[in-house]
């Protein structure tokens, strides 16, 4: 089934480690997003790709890197997880940037930062 | 600043009709979006309007006025499935999505 997968769907993390997490879309859609969603708050916007190789900061980006080296693939970094990144992480693609911009969204990652 | 708001929560009888309010202020407006997102689950893409007026789709439509900055969601012969979230979304000039909080659907038999 086509769509958009996330990993982990769960962890929990240690204050200061390292920790990435991995998006993977197989509709070959050009614009990929990184969002948090925190209970009480709108989904927030950490990363954007409008394609591939390219990257942009949206809302929230302190402390979150991404990278873009091809089309399926749009991992998410926290290079030194605090508490604060608590959060669940959607990643999402859009066949563009612009246009009607119907976002599909991955399943989720829950992530408990200790 | 830039800001969607929606109410909180809302409860509805089954088989009934509700409609969900959104006010939007953005730089710029490129469109307007619904996205439905059940619990524990990621959201659903379930309506996009740009033009003013009512868009329907099935049971779910979909209202505009860019004038008022202001759009609903209205929601027909309700389910108990309909029990999710309602997120609201205004794209701004640089095609990026401001989201609201969401509207906590509660659908009572």
């Amino acid at each position: 089934i086509a769509g958009i997968t996330q990993a982990p769907t769960s962890q929990i993390l240690a204050a200061g480690r390292r920790m990435t997490l991995r998006c993977t879309q197989d509709m070959r859609h050009n614009a990929m997003y990184w969002y948090r969603q925190d209970l009480g708050l709108g989904l927030r916007l950490i990363h954007y790709s409008n394609t591939a190789g390219t990257t942009g900061k949206g809302e929230v980006p302190d402390g979150y890197s991404v990278s873009r080296a091809n089309t399926d693939d749009f991992p998410l970094t926290l290079a030194s997880a605090v508490p604060s990144q608590t959060s669940v992480y959607f990643c999402a693609s859009s066949p563009t940037g612009g246009g009607t911009g119907e976002l599909f969204f991955g399943e989720g990652s829950r992530l408990t930062v200790l | 600043g830039q800001n969607i708001d929606q109410p909180t929560e809302m409860t509805a009888t089954e088989g009934a009709i509700v409609q969900i309010n959104c006010t939007y202020q953005t730089s710029g407006f490129n469109g307007l979006f619904w996205y439905q997102q059940h619990a524990g689950e990621a959201p659903t893409f379930l309506s996009y309007n740009v033009l003013d007026g009512l868009e329907e789709k099935g049971r779910f439509s979909s209202f505009l006025s860019r004038s008022k900055g202001y759009s609903y969601l209205l929601l027909k012969e309700l389910q108990m499935k309909d029990s999710a979230s309602y997120l609201c979304a205004a794209r701004d000039s640089n095609y990026q999505l401001i989201w609201g909080a969401g509207t906590k659907l509660i659908i009572k038999p």
